[in-house]
């Protein structure tokens, strides 16, 4: 398909594992983002890459999120030694330019992530 | 700062009746502002933006918002509700931070319509 891609699309984890979640962006886009949307909530910011460079990662809430785009296309998104309050569905997006536009992102389905 | 507040977390109409769906935003410089919808299980999607052209934006489905500056809001409306409209929209304000923008989500409004 030509959208946003993301997997897994659910996922159950232990308290204090780490989780890898992937995005496959559309296709040529330069910019990708990734949110947090708690329930019930809106999404919130985590981190920006342009191509492969993390510009910000301002919103990336402790040492234990880590998000990487080594070849400006598909990105992951990881969380070491998870805990309950990371329990979210976690959103990407992607956009065909520079964030610096107002260009429309275009969302993937998101991962839901429970920790129990 | 930018932020985003979206007066009401549900808004119930009726079939065929008017869409008003209220979101203020507070930013120090010119803003990006954007209406996304998001049905369940999906992600969302982009239902019109606002960026400094026209005041008054059209988007898909027939929903349109208003820019006002002087009153800082941006609101979104439909002037006949479809039962296809009840999802949860999310408005947004996009504004430069290093390296690029952020765009700040509301906390959304979910609208369901009556038969």
């Amino acid at each position: 398909g030509a959208g946003v891609s993301q997997s897994p699309r659910y996922k159950v984890a232990k308290r204090g594992q780490d989780v890898a979640l992937r995005c496959d962006p559309i296709s040529g886009h330069v910019s990708l983002f990734w949110y947090q949307q708690a329930l019930g909530q809106g999404p919130e910011f985590l981190t920006y890459f342009q191509n492969e460079a993390q510009l910000d990662k301002s919103g990336l809430p402790s040492d234990r999120f880590f998000a990487e785009r080594p070849e400006g296309s598909v990105s992951t998104l990881k969380i070491q030694r998870t805990q309950q309050e990371d329990s979210a569905v976690y959103l990407c997006a992607s956009s065909p330019g520079g964030a610096g536009v107002g260009n429309e992102q275009f969302f993937g389905p998101g991962t839901r992530l429970t920790v129990l | 700062a930018q932020s985003v507040t979206q007066l009401g977390s549900h808004v119930s109409v009726s079939e065929g009746a008017l869409v008003l769906l209220r979101c203020n935003y507070s930013s120090s410089v010119p803003p990006y502002l954007f209406w996304y919808v998001q049905y369940p299980n999906q992600g969302l999607q982009l239902l019109l933006k606002y960026t400094s052209a026209a005041t008054l934006v059209k988007g898909i489905n027939g929903f349109e918002a208003e820019f006002k500056k002087s009153e800082t809001s941006f609101h979104l409306t439909k002037p006949s509700a479809h039962m296809s409209d009840a999802a949860e929209y999310f408005c947004a304000v996009s504004a430069q931070n290093t390296g690029g923008f952020k765009t700040i989500f509301g906390a959304g409004t979910r609208l369901f319509v009556k038969a």
